[in-house]
């Protein structure tokens, strides 16, 4: 029972380094999110995939890309890391209006 | 911008006691879900509750969406340590299916 499998669970990095955030789902989901949890702020949208090809804009998406080349993965891409992306990194699929499966998440520290 | 508050923010209580947590907004919501998120891990469902005055009962958890289909709370009956967690209500939008609104969270401490 796999589900939603997000990988590295925690990774360091320096200003301006760049770096990819795996996301992979076996539940052949057609939906895919991307959100940050900051403490007290709760979960915020980054990037949402309908399917694959197509992406678009969450609420906060300055900084970051994603790409949907499969139904199964949907990689963060960080270019230029930045103090204010230190945060938990949660990958999510579902079916559309379905309830959303998250992935155990990503500890991102930028120093 | 539709935004959810909850509260309280913190809430720490002894095992067996009852509480409740809240979920507002001043913006009408399709429907909305319960997640628990326990430390290391992601959110998980507990309901969704989608008809105004709805009534979901889950074992000991008891939730309730506004007749406006604007707030929503949870209750719990005599608390166990096994409810301890990070509670978040998340309002699915009426303009857009494809993304929900997320709270900021109640962090529920069960004491022995």
């Amino acid at each position: 029972n796999a589900g939603v499998t997000q990988t590295p669970k925690f990774r360091i990095l320096k200003i301006g380094q760049s770096m990819t955030l795996q996301c992979t789902q076996d539940m052949n989901h057609n939906y895919m999110y991307w959100y940050r949890q900051d403490p007290g702020m709760g979960l915020k949208l980054i990037y949402y995939s309908v399917g694959a090809g197509i992406t678009d804009k969450g609420e906060v998406p300055n900084g970051y890309n994603v790409s949907r080349s499969t139904t199964e993965d949907f990689p963060l891409r960080l270019e230029l890391a930045a103090p204010s992306q230190t945060s938990v990194y949660f990958c999510a699929s579902n079916i559309r209006v379905g309830p959303q499966h998250f992935g155990d998440g990503t500890r991102l520290s930028i120093l | 911008t539709q935004l959810l508050k909850q509260s309280p923010q913190f809430l720490s209580i002894q095992e067996g006691e009852n509480l409740t947590v809240y979920c507002n907004s001043s913006s009408v919501f399709s429907s909305l879900q319960w997640y628990r998120q326990e430390p290391g891990e992601g959110p998980v469902l507990l309901v969704t509750v989608v008809t105004g005055g709805e009534v979901k009962k889950l074992k000991r958890l008891t939730f309730q969406f506004g007749d406006a289909r604007k707030d929503s709370s949870l209750h719990i009956t005599a608390a166990q340590t096994g409810d301890t967690g990070l509670y978040l209500c998340a309002g699915g939008s009426r303009t857009s299916y494809d993304k929900v609104i997320f709270g900021p969270g109640t962090s529920l401490s069960v004491i022995p």
